[in-house]
């Protein structure tokens, strides 16, 4: 079963438009939630993360927003460029798991100029 | 002055073959990871070492095999590999008290 799941799969948005990708997990147990980008060819680096006792987290055009009852986070990227455009993973990690990273399904973005 | 680098990019192989990926980490990290990319892009755990010590070991058949010589190394051996074996594999490495991984550019593995 899938411990993180992810959507939307893919999302098409004009430059300067907000990309919204949602996550949502099943273990309370997960206390760090980063977020990925990949570009093609390349491995996954860390853009943002978050830790369960905050609800929002912002580094210059890209938020996270932590909804812990529902369990629920969501990464926002504002002013979408096209250099933006790549695949971009939720994950969801404890120190429980040994520090293992279980990512979601990852969402395709393509940025529009 | 690559962080974590992986060799080979790419391997072209037949079914049958036994094949070997080598990864190096030069960021002082104690823990290293062997991630899997499937063709639908999802990414998930094989194994994890902890100062040459296997930490995690999810349910991987037994033809791969990881080997740690040290702590800035970890290998990923493939035995009487098989169609289904073709993915991205992806070296990654971390501090034990931290959950920031760095990535290595991945082994683009097809099994002919």
């Amino acid at each position: 079963q899938q411990q993180v799941k992810q959507s939307p799969q893919s999302l098409i948005v004009q430059k300067g438009g907000i990309s919204i990708i949602n996550c949502a997990y099943e273990n309370t147990a997960f206390d760090y939630f980063p977020w990925y980008q990949q570009f093609p060819g390349k491995g996954p680096a860390l853009l943002i993360a978050i830790r369960p006792d905050v609800s929002e987290k912002k580094e210059g055009r890209f938020t996270i927003s932590f909804n812990k009852s529902a369990k629920q986070f969501s990464l926002h990227i504002m002013d979408s460029q096209p250099g933006d455009s790549a695949t971009y993973f939720c994950a969801a990690a404890s120190k429980a798991a040994g520090n293992k990273l279980t990512f979601g399904g990852g969402t395709r973005v393509l940025v529009k100029p | 002055d690559t962080a974590v680098s992986q060799t080979p990019k790419y391997l072209v192989t037949q079914m049958g073959n036994d094949k070997s990926i080598k990864c190096e980490q030069n960021l002082g990290h104690d823990t290293m990871y062997w991630y899997k990319q499937d063709s639908k892009k999802f990414l998930k755990i094989m194994f994890s070492y902890n100062n040459k010590e296997l930490i995690i070991n999810e349910t991987v058949p037994n033809r791969f095999s990881p080997k740690s010589p040290d702590k800035a190394h970890l290998n990923l051996h493939i035995n009487s590999l098989e169609l289904g074996d073709s993915a991205v594999y992806f070296c990654a490495s971390s501090h034990s008290t931290s959950y920031g991984y760095t990535f290595g550019s991945g082994t683009r593995l097809t099994v002919v």
